[in-house]
């Protein structure tokens, strides 16, 4: 079974505080996607990582691909109220072009002002 | 350049009767993807369709649960006899032909209650 582990799943911190969550799993992707989610929407795309300790930045967001395409980051600077809601992973297989992605069970972050 | 649309967003069905959910991929897209979001838990990968053909059912129940992508028109998820299990957010997804599946555009989906 292809599993996503992200961690922590919860995370409060106060406005100006910098966090990192964290991707991982046994299994090598072609790809990597980190979504963010709010509450009674679809996951919208953050960003997608490919080549292996690819470095992307938006805005405060730092993602990072592990060397050997199995985990992955995503470092926030300074976070904001506006920074609130679930950020997802979701990881792609493979050559053959099967389409599925597999997700992680995401991480709700609260910002408080 | 609208987005993936979904409709309906919310959709009540009792026990037994068929629940029909219906995804318009983003122009230029080809390839459509159904996801299931249960309460509690994440995503999970149903079905990956491209025009006219099923590429990958492999995240389908056995039973009940059919999807179709034709020619013209919307891509449907179809479940029969609906039972309170199937209660969920179910979520569409569409990619272009040229990457792969790699990045794949949601819709807000359709929260379907079973009572």
């Amino acid at each position: 079974t292809q599993l996503l582990e992200q961690s922590p799943q919860f995370l409060s911190i106060q406005e100006g505080e910098n966090l990192t969550v964290y991707c991982n799993s046994s299994s090598v992707f072609s790809s990597l996607q980190w979504y963010r989610q709010e509450p009674g929407e679809g996951p919208v795309l953050l960003v997608t990582v490919v080549t292996g300790g690819e470095v992307k930045k938006l805005k405060r967001l730092t993602f990072q691909f592990g060397d050997a395409r199995k985990d992955s980051s995503l470092h926030i600077t300074a976070a904001q109220p506006g920074d609130t809601g679930l950020y997802l992973c979701a990881g792609a297989h493979g050559s053959s072009n099967t389409g599925k992605l597999i997700f992680g069970q995401g991480t709700t972050l609260q910002v408080k002002p | 350049n609208a987005g993936v649309m979904q409709n309906p967003r919310h959709l009540v069905r009792r026990r037994g009767q068929e629940a029909r959910l219906r995804c318009s991929p983003m122009k230029g897209h080809s390839h459509v993807y159904w996801y299931r979001q249960l309460p509690e838990e994440g995503l999970k990968f149903m079905v990956y369709l491209q025009k006219e053909n099923i590429i990958d059912e492999s995240g389908m129940p056995k039973e009940r649960f059919s999807a179709e992508f034709p020619k013209e028109g919307p891509s449907i998820l179809r479940i029969q006899q609906v039972v309170r299990g199937d209660s969920a957010a179910y979520f569409c997804a569409s990619s272009p032909p040229s990457n792969k599946g790699r990045e794949q555009y949601f819709g807000p989906g359709t929260r379907l209650t079973v009572t």
